[in-house]
């Protein structure tokens, strides 16, 4: 049974330039939430996704944007790339519940330059 | 707005001896604690969760976490860690809707 995977697992990007990065959730999960994790920090809350509408959004510009697809995959699309997006973006998904535990996959190592 | 501490950023330890992780939550309705490790390049894992019931909650690897309302508490206990227990531990608050805060992570460092 495969977990949650992500790709790609790095990426260098240049300022201003855009991204997308993606995530298939575990099978038999229905909600998928993106998390960015700065260097030496915890995971924050970017946004969740289900049944392909954003439920729930963390303090996050527009610049971020996400999708979830009728398989329940998602990207995270991030805009106009600044310096201080570089970070790990993880994907994690659960049920929609609120005591169902998230299942990470192990992230996409996103650079600006 | 829900806020998670872990109050020490690094923790060394020696192999075989007995190691805890504190961590403190913001008072809320719905209370459930987790706690995830993070190994090097690597993305989080559940070690345990609190979702009701029994205070002392077992995971997986040997570690066990207390929940305690009154003191907003949620420790994480190993009493003998290994030298492959060295990782970064993260706890984590979530409520009805499954977002979680997460506190900004303890390293725990096993020396031989």
């Amino acid at each position: 049974d495969a977990g949650v995977t992500q790709s790609p697992t790095h990426l260098i990007k240049t300022r201003g330039q855009q991204v997308t990065l993606r995530c298939s959730p575990k099978s038999g999960h229905d909600t998928v939430s993106w998390y960015q994790q700065a260097l030496g920090q915890g995971p924050q809350f970017i946004f969740q996704y289900y049944e392909e509408e954003e439920r729930q959004r963390g303090n996050f510009p527009d610049r971020f944007s996400g999708h979830q697809f009728p398989n329940y995959s998602s990207e995270l699309n991030v805009n106009a790339l600044l310096l201080g997006d570089s970070a790990l973006y993880l994907c994690a998904s659960s049920l929609l519940r609120g005591h169902s535990p998230l299942h990470f996959g192990n992230g996409t190592r996103l650079t600006v330059t | 707005a829900q806020s998670v501490t872990q109050l020490d950023s690094q923790v060394p330890v020696f192999e075989e001896a007995p190691v805890e992780l504190r961590c403190n939550y913001s008072s809320s309705v719905s209370v459930y604690l987790f706690w995830y490790v993070q190994y090097p390049n690597q993305g989080l894992q559940l070690l345990l969760k609190y979702l009701s019931g029994s205070t002392l909650v077992k995971g997986i690897n040997g570690f066990e976490a207390e929940f305690n309302k009154s003191q907003t508490s949620f420790h994480l206990r190993k009493p003998s860690v290994h030298i492959s227990d060295t990782a970064e531990y993260f706890c984590a608050h979530g409520g009805a809707t499954n977002k979680l805060i997460f506190g900004t992570g303890t390293l725990l460092a096993v020396q031989p």
